[in-house]
């Protein structure tokens, strides 16, 4: 069964640069979800969308951004990176309430 | 706030024995969900228990739920080594759009062959 494409699997930034986390949803299925992970923690929820608009906002820094397109993939835009960015950001994709399914994550690392 | 509290932290037992992890959470919930993670891995999404029901399993997996304490347990009969991962609980929340995961802190289980 197809799963939840994310890419790139790794990244490395400078401080201050930009990355984009790209997200390809389970297919019909119509809401994606970041979440962060930071080492050692549990996965924070960031944003979400439901059939491209955004249906849920938890704590996402200012400079990030995101967005659902029309074929319904997602991508993930951080701006100024800092250190504390470093983390595995994971795009989730459900049918509505049903079960979120995760993709494998990106590992974002901010030197 | 922490939604989700995960009891114990940590857990290491022997195989074939059975593993019990706790979960408490703090408001009203549509869904609960476990997942699996192995280190610095991706989530496994393992069962959803639905607020209406109390108990539910999936092969070796036992999950029960009791909304009048706010908790769950997930338990693992007959543990092997492949089980050693972390484990999570996440709710969602009740009614409206507000499905996004609040995730407890998780129970790290190692299973010593």
């Amino acid at each position: 069964a197809a799963g939840v494409i994310q890419s790139p699997r790794h990244l490395i930034k400078e401080k201050r640069e930009t990355a984009t986390l790209k997200c390809y949803p389970i297919p019909r299925h119509d809401t994606v979800y970041w979440y962060q992970q930071g080492p050692g923690q549990d996965p924070q929820f960031l944003i979400s969308f439901y059939e491209k608009m955004q249906s849920d906002k938890g704590s996402i820094p200012d400079r990030f951004s995101a967005q659902q397109f029309s074929d319904y993939h997602s991508e993930l835009n951080m701006s100024s990176l800092e250190l504390g960015d470093s983390a595995l950001y994971f795009c989730a994709s459900s049918l509505l309430e049903d079960t979120q399914y995760f993709g494998p994550g990106t590992r974002l690392t901010v030197l | 706030s922490q939604q989700g509290e995960e009891d114990p932290q940590a857990l290491s037992i022997q195989e074939g024995e059975n593993a019990t992890m706790n979960c408490s959470y703090k408001t009203s919930i549509n869904n609960l969900q476990w997942y699996r993670q192995n280190s610095g891995r991706g989530l496994v999404h393992l069962i959803l228990i639905r607020s209406n029901e109390r108990e539910k399993h999936s092969g070796r997996l036992r999950v029960t739920l009791d909304t009048s304490k706010k908790s769950s347990s997930l338990l693992i009969t007959a543990s092997r080594a492949a089980d050693t991962a972390s484990y999570f609980c996440a709710t969602d929340g009740s009614g409206g759009s507000n499905y996004k995961l609040t995730f407890g802190k998780g129970t790290l289980l190692t299973v010593n062959p």
